[in-house]
């Protein structure tokens, strides 16, 4: 059965420092999704894309966030300089469809820490 | 806006006993309603759906209606087993502002005991 995949599964870095959390979305998917697990906390939605483009983002999505589809199978998400509030677990999600009945699937996610 | 609330975890039960896990919603016009389930070290996966009112979704023995009169979609199983621990969060998706995107409750912890 396709899957979502993300590498890396844990990433450890300082304050300040960028990260790329990489996914690979189930093959014949066109939307993509990052959410956000703080621990302890809800799941929290970051951003949706499609054509390329981001369809929406929320208030958590800032300035230091940035997603790209940089080939036909990858989706990144980039954070600049990253915050210790930035420690959460990130899932990556796709769906065939971006209707609201449509099912999005998930990673295993990546635990960020940051120090 | 949208949001979604579950009953406080964990849920400790015996095997072979009934579960309910409560969850209710807000949210304008209708949404789709979703249970996903995240077992120790794994992502969330879907367990079941419905995208109308009065629609049950149901997968493993597990189900949960739709009841847009009490904005619910309760999940049950009438028997549990050991494998069923997990944690179990109820989503809504709206489709607002364009995209969609799915509002999470906080999710229950199960355990099932022998």
């Amino acid at each position: 059965e396709p899957e979502v995949t993300q590498t890396p599964s844990h990433q450890v870095t300082q304050m300040g420092q960028e990260v790329i959390l990489r996914c690979v979305p189930i093959s014949n998917h066109l939307y993509f999704y990052w959410y956000r697990q703080i621990l302890g906390q809800k799941v929290e939605f970051l951003v949706s894309f499609y054509n390329n483009e981001i369809s929406e983002k929320s208030e958590i999505f800032d300035d230091q966030f940035s997603v790209e589809r940089p080939d036909g199978s990858n989706f990144t998400l980039k954070i600049r300089s990253t915050k210790l509030e930035d420690s959460a677990m990130y899932f990556c999600a796709s769906s065939e469809q971006g209707t609201g009945t449509d099912t999005q699937y998930f990673g295993p996610g990546t635990r960020l820490t940051v120090l | 806006g949208n949001s979604v609330t579950q009953m406080e975890g964990p849920v400790t039960l015996s095997e072979e006993a009934f579960l309910t896990i409560n969850c209710t919603y807000t949210a304008t016009g209708y949404p789709s309603l979703f249970w996903y389930v995240q077992y120790p070290g794994e992502g969330l996966q879907l367990l079941l759906k419905a995208t109308k009112a009065d629609d049950k979704g149901s997968n493993k023995g597990f189900e949960a209606t739709y009841r847009k009169e009490t904005t619910s979609f309760h999940l049950e199983k009438g028997s549990v087993q050991v494998s069923d621990s997990a944690v179990y969060f109820c989503a809504l998706n709206g489709l607002t502002g364009g995209g969609n995107k799915l509002t999470f409750g906080t999710g229950t912890q199960l355990k099932v005991e022998l």
